[in-house]
């Protein structure tokens, strides 16, 4: 079975100060995984996402996430955060038959 | 840039009425979903659909429920007596292969069942 946890529901952080947000998976196999986001009244926005290539996946915005497989997480990260980036973010496991899984999402909140 | 858009926004309603929430896929994919999101919960899957046909479905996904393609653009969710608990925000999703390849999402329509 897959499953997602996103160990931090709310995350605050400075204006160009890096930002972290967890994500552990649970899956039967090799998952595929995918970082999501979303604003304000806007749909869900593929920032990322690992299909077993490289670990170290680099996305849109400056983002980007590291696969490890030995601690099952999926962890994302920027250097620097932007007011822009304040929104929802949702770690996303992916089953076989293409289900999506969510994790209950985190929060970001940017303080200038 | 192509994007899945869903009608109508925001959708009020009496309990035991039908709903039907609309969307229209990105115009090349092949695979279409339902998701739903509970206030206050995560984002659960409902269904998949692929070739006229219901690929996958969630035991959310019971009888009251309904999906179908009417024509070569819109992808709708039909929900026959709506209950209390069918309040939620509901998103399409549309992609164009499938197993592990990203999903695109409307931005969600909010249903209110009163």
């Amino acid at each position: 079975a897959q499953s997602v946890t996103q160990l931090d529901s709310h995350v605050s952080v400075s204006e160009g100060t890096p930002v972290l947000l967890r994500c552990n998976y649970s899956s039967s196999y090799s998952p595929s995984l995918f970082w999501y986001v979303q604003h304000p009244n806007k749909g869900l926005q593929l920032l990322l996402k690992y299909t077993s290539a490289a670990t170290l996946v680099k996305g849109i915005n400056g983002f980007e996430a590291e696969f490890k497989k030995s601690e099952t997480s999926f962890h994302l990260t920027k250097p620097s955060a932007h007011m822009s980036d304040a929104a929802e973010y949702f770690c996303v496991v992916s089953s076989l038959g293409n289900q999506f899984y969510f994790g209950t999402g985190t929060s970001l909140t940017v303080i200038p | 840039e192509p994007e899945v858009t869903q009608t109508p926004s925001h959708q009020v309603t009496q309990m035991g009425q039908e709903v039907i929430l609309r969307c229209v896929p990105i115009s090349n994919h092949l695979y279409f979903y339902w998701y739903r999101q509970i206030l206050g919960q995560k984002v659960e899957f409902l269904v998949s659909f692929y070739n006229n046909e219901i690929s996958e479905k969630s035991e959310i996904f019971d009888d009251q429920f309904s999906v179908e393609r009417p024509d070569g653009s819109n992808f709708t969710l039909k929900i026959r007596s709506t209950k209390l608990e069918d309040s939620a925000m509901y998103f399409c999703a549309s992609s164009d292969w499938w197993a592990a390849n990203e999903q695109f999402f409307g931005p969600g329509t909010r249903l209110t069942v009163l």
